[in-house]
C-alpha cells in the first residue's frame, strides 16, 4: 500500500519564478493538505483540498494555490516567488474532509530553495 | 486563535531510560484533538500518538504514553525504554474536531545517547 507521495523531492528555483508541487494520496485517502514547514519551525497550514474544492485556508498570500484532481491528487501552486518561500512543503492525506480520525499521513515533503 | 507551544527546544535522553516532553495549548475550544508527530531526518511526519478532549483516559501505544490535564491546557509524551531509533524532532500539534487544519508547536528536537 502506498503511503502519501510526493514530488519532486528538492528543487531550486529563482526568486520571481513559479513552482508547482505534486502530491498523491494514500490509497482509500481523498482530502490533501498542504503546510509549509520553514527551517526549526513548524509546519504551516496552507490549505486543504476535499471533493476538488478548496474547504479551508491558511493565513497565505493569492500567490499560494492550488488544484485537486478526480483521482484525489494534489497540485500546490506558487507564483512570484520570494527569498522566504524557501521551505520543506509538506502534503497530507486522510479521509472525508480529514475530519475523521485518526488523523493525517504525511508524505515525505518537496524542499524548495528560493535564489 | 488557537496556540501550541513547546518549551524544550533540545532533550537528550539515554537509550533504555525514559523521557517525557512538554506541550501546552492555548484554547476555548471543549472539543478537540492532541496529537504527537515524530519528524526523523527522512523528513515524513509520522504520528506517534493522538488524544481526544473527551476522553479523560490517556492515550498510550506502546512506550509512547500522554500525561493529559485538560484543565491546566498540557500534554506531554512520556517515552520509556528510549531507543535511537526514537531520535527525531517532535512536534505536538492540536485540531479542534470540527475543523481542517492542524495547528502544530515549534517542536523538540530529542536526541537519544548510547
Amino acid at each position: 500500500d502506498a503511503g502519501v507521495t510526493q514530488s519532486p523531492t528538492h528543487l531550486i528555483k529563482t526568486r520571481g519564478q513559479q513552482v508547482t508541487l505534486r502530491c498523491s494520496p494514500k490509497s482509500g485517502h481523498d482530502t490533501v493538505s498542504w503546510y509549509q514547514q520553514a527551517l526549526g519551525q513548524g509546519p504551516q497550514f496552507i490549505f486543504q483540498y476535499y471533493e476538488e474544492e478548496e474547504r479551508q485556508r491558511g493565513n497565505f498570500p493569492d500567490r499560494f494555490s492550488g488544484h485537486q484532481f478526480p483521482n484525489y491528487s494534489s497540485e500546490l501552486n506558487v507564483n512570484a516567488l520570494l527569498l522566504g518561500d524557501s521551505a520543506l512543503y509538506l502534503c497530507a492525506s486522510s479521509s472525508l474532509g480529514g475530519l475523521k480520525p485518526p488523523g493525517a499521513f504525511f508524505g515525505q515533503g518537496t524542499r524548495l530553495t528560493v535564489v | 486563535a488557537q496556540t501550541v507551544t513547546q518549551s524544550q527546544p533540545e532533550m537528550s535522553v539515554q537509550e533504555a531510560e525514559t523521557v517525557t516532553l512538554s506541550c501546552t495549548y492555548d484554547t476555548s475550544e471543549s472539543d478537540y484533538y492532541l496529537f504527537w508527530y515524530k519528524q526523523p531526518p527522512s523528513r515524513q511526519m509520522i504520528l506517534v500518538i493522538r488524544q481526544e478532549a473527551y476522553k479523560q483516559q490517556n492515550a498510550t501505544e506502546n512506550r509512547f504514553s500522554v500525561n493529559f490535564q485538560k484543565a491546566a491546557k498540557s500534554f506531554s509524551l512520556k517515552i520509556s525504554d528510549s531507543q535511537l531509533g526514537d531520535a527525531a524532532m517532535y512536534f505536538c500539534a492540536y485540531r479542534r474536531r470540527s475543523a481542517r487544519q492542524l495547528t502544530f508547536g515549534s517542536g523538540t528536537q530529542l536526541t537519544v545517547l548510547p
